[in-house]
């Protein structure tokens, strides 16, 4: 079983829709999960980052978290033409905090918003 | 966000020759950065956790004889591919965590091809 798994894409949503990505893990001793943005040719750039379980809210971006299901998940709401990337899932399975802990990426879902 | 670099973000090399990649965090201090690489349409894979004083972790699988990996200062890491052969060809990317959290920024990453 892979560490980190991610809904096969690729995901096309018209503009102004939202777009549901979908991510688990394997550990479940895993602490911290963040979201990372993708474009091609390019390296990943933080989106979100959250820790407990419930939802995070940052402008147009929702994170949930159920550590229960093991899930993660991102919902991009209002979806523009420049949210078009890959979107990758990354669980970090040191203790929060600890600068030793370790990302593991999912194999990402790629976006494409169409006008 | 924080600012990490790479140098180069580009380069082509012939096989059998060793080329050295540096990471730079620009305005904070790293005592751990990170090297992954990515193939195409691939996700990132962590090679190993470069610590400022000490000698470089592994990952499992991860050859430390032909990844070297130097954390000269608390700014600075170097990884360097000795004796390249064409299947080394990939996009290497650096992360530093910012001082007491466990979110990392990414470097711009160096894309090697050897020939």
């Amino acid at each position: 079983q892979k560490e980190v798994e991610q809904n096969s894409g690729p995901l096309s949503v018209p503009e102004g829709a939202i777009a549901s990505l979908n991510c688990t893990y394997s550990d479940r001793g895993s602490q911290s999960f963040f979201w990372y943005r993708q474009y091609s040719g390019k390296s990943p750039e933080l989106i979100m980052s959250i820790y407990s379980n419930g939802d995070k809210e940052d402008g147009r971006f929702t994170a949930q978290l159920n550590k229960a299901s093991q899930y993660v998940s991102l919902l991009i709401r209002d979806s523009q033409p420049s949210d078009s990337a890959t979107y990758l899932c990354a669980v970090n399975k040191g203790n929060r905090g600890s600068t030793l802990g370790r990302l593991y990426f999912g194999r990402g879902t790629q976006l494409t918003v169409w006008p | 966000g924080a600012v990490v670099s790479q140098h180069p973000s580009r380069v082509i090399c012939k096989s059998g020759t060793s080329v050295k990649i540096e990471c730079r965090s620009l305005d904070f201090q790293a005592t751990t950065m990170f090297w992954y690489r990515q193939f195409p349409k691939q996700s990132l894979m962590l090679m190993a956790t470069s610590n400022e004083g000490s000698k470089a972790t592994y990952e499992q699988g991860v050859e430390k004889d032909k990844f070297l990996i130097n954390h000269a200062s608390l700014t600075l890491s170097t990884l360097t591919v000795t004796s390249a052969h064409p299947e080394d060809s990939s996009f290497y990317i650096c992360s530093a965590p910012t001082p007491n959290t466990d979110t990392q920024y990414f470097g711009p990453g160096t894309r090697l091809t050897v020939l």
